[in-house]
């Protein structure tokens, strides 16, 4: 696709349920990120996929957070048994590939609130 | 990854610059200035980056000092759609994940 596509745009949970955020990334691209952003702060890194391998998870919170990307295209994020500090906005980016010169490029983001 | 510190708030009247600074003063040799910014609602969004030169595109421009210790990003003729939070990243250029770390940035208000 031309962009990068996050959904459900919104979503509300009962704290203790379990969620799941999708990413479509821009065809093509090797390199997938998932960040949360918290109200009022800037994005934080939560992990990276170069194609299917997870390189690199050391910002996810806990290990009520997993991250797929079983056939090295869309990705899932997974919060299970969500609590109220899962609120925030998670954003997906993708890039050609892991190099630093080549540029991320992020989704809307899925705003998660969680009662 | 080198830190970046911008101020965190900023005005500039519609039609004129905005110069917007940023401190990077430990980035190493290949390490990449990134600047995005954000809208209220709204993923980052790319805005330029350089290595050592300055550089331009439809956007804006990125001005990197000689010893790379600081940059300006300089939005040549502001609107009011460039409200907006901007960051300053620095990111490694090779043999790493290429992950961007943001800080706080800088909320530029362009006032009419």
């Amino acid at each position: 696709g031309a962009g990068v596509s996050q959904s459900p745009r919104y979503k509300v949970a009962k704290r203790g349920q379990d969620v799941a955020l999708r990413c479509d990334p821009i065809s093509g691209h090797v390199s997938l990120f998932w960040y949360q952003q918290a109200l009022g702060q800037g994005p934080e890194f939560l992990t990276y996929f170069q194609n299917e391998a997870q390189l690199d998870k050391s910002g996810l919170p806990s290990d009520r957070f997993f991250a797929e990307r079983p056939e090295g295209s869309v990705s899932t994020l997974k919060i299970q048994r969500t609590q109220q500090e899962d609120s925030a906005v998670y954003l997906c980016a993708s890039s050609l590939t892991g190099a630093g010169a080549n540029v991320l490029t992020f989704g809307a983001g899925s705003r998660l609130t969680v009662l | 990854d080198a830190k970046t510190t911008q101020p965190p708030s900023m005005d500039c009247a519609e039609g004129r610059a905005a110069n917007l600074p940023c401190n990077h003063s430990t980035i190493s040799g290949n390490e990449y200035v990134y600047w995005y910014r954000q809208i209220h609602s709204q993923g980052p969004q790319y805005i330029i980056h350089g290595l050592k030169n300055n550089e331009t595109n439809e956007m804006a421009s990125l001005i990197i000092t000689e010893d790379r210790k600081s940059s300006t990003l300089i939005l040549p003729h502001a609107t009011l759609r460039d409200t907006a939070v901007y960051y300053c990243i620095v990111r490694v250029g090779s043999g790493n994940t290429g992950k961007l770390i943001f800080g706080q940035g800088t909320t530029l208000q362009v006032k009419p």
